[in-house]
């Protein structure tokens, strides 16, 4: 059965940090990595899909990458804003396509 | 598209009655998944669908969860009778062949 940790659980930084969200995951013979956020009392939005024959992906300010070896990845948020602020969630999916989720990592950027 | 609707956004029902939960996926996309949400246990996989068809409902609870999906634009998941500690939010997604994931913006269940 697939285990997904997210370290650190809760992350407060200043406006304008460059910070990393770490994400491990037992089963490596994943599909694919996607990371999602989500506000406060709000669903999941989708941040980068990453396909198990990737290495990372891209998209503005967010650079996710993996390993499935070693069963890991990383989200990257450069220049951290407030509106950055929320949860973020690693979902690795297995060969059946369902998605496993970890418990988030909470993050508060201050102005 | 306008994405996953779920419906309704929020429900509010009596211990002992029946709670069914509507949910449309994105046109063309063959996947359907029902997850439930609480902060004691966060995000679980409830039960999937691929073409219609259930893959997999390890997750259902209970035999008082069931769910449907009637045709590919439709899907249901139904509790009876509800109970309190079913109180979560309860979110529908749809993929195409797995290649990303479209969450619906949940249905707050409280079960009083």
């Amino acid at each position: 059965k697939q285990e997904v940790t997210q370290i650190p659980a809760a992350l407060s930084v200043p406006e304008g940090e460059n910070l990393v969200l770490n994400c491990s995951f037992t089963d490596s013979a994943i599909y694919n990595l996607q990371w999602f956020r989500q506000d406060p009392g709000k669903g999941l939005t989708s941040l980068l899909l990453i396909q198990s024959s990737q290495r990372e992906q891209t998209s503005g300010r967010l650079n996710a990458s993996l390993d499935k070896s070693s069963g890991r990845s990383t989200l990257y948020i450069a220049a951290s804003q407030p509106g950055d602020s929320a949860t973020y969630l690693c979902a690795p999916s297995g060969s059946a396509r369902q998605l496993t989720f970890g418990s988030g990592t909470q993050l508060t950027v201050l102005p | 598209d306008a994405g996953v609707i779920q419906s309704p956004r929020h429900e509010v029902t009596e211990m002992g009655q029946e709670v069914t939960l509507r949910c449309k996926p994105i046109s063309g996309h063959d996947y359907l998944f029902w997850y439930r949400q609480t902060m004691m246990r966060g995000l679980e996989l409830l039960i999937y669908f691929n073409n219609n068809v259930p893959i997999d409902d390890s997750g259902m609870p209970e035999d008082r969860f069931s769910a449907k999906m009637p045709n590919a634009s439709f899907s249901t998941l139904k509790i009876q009778p509800s109970e309190p500690r079913d109180s979560a939010v309860y979110f529908c997604a749809s993929s195409q062949k797995g290649l990303g994931y479209t969450f619906g913006s949940g249905t707050r269940l409280t079960v009083v």
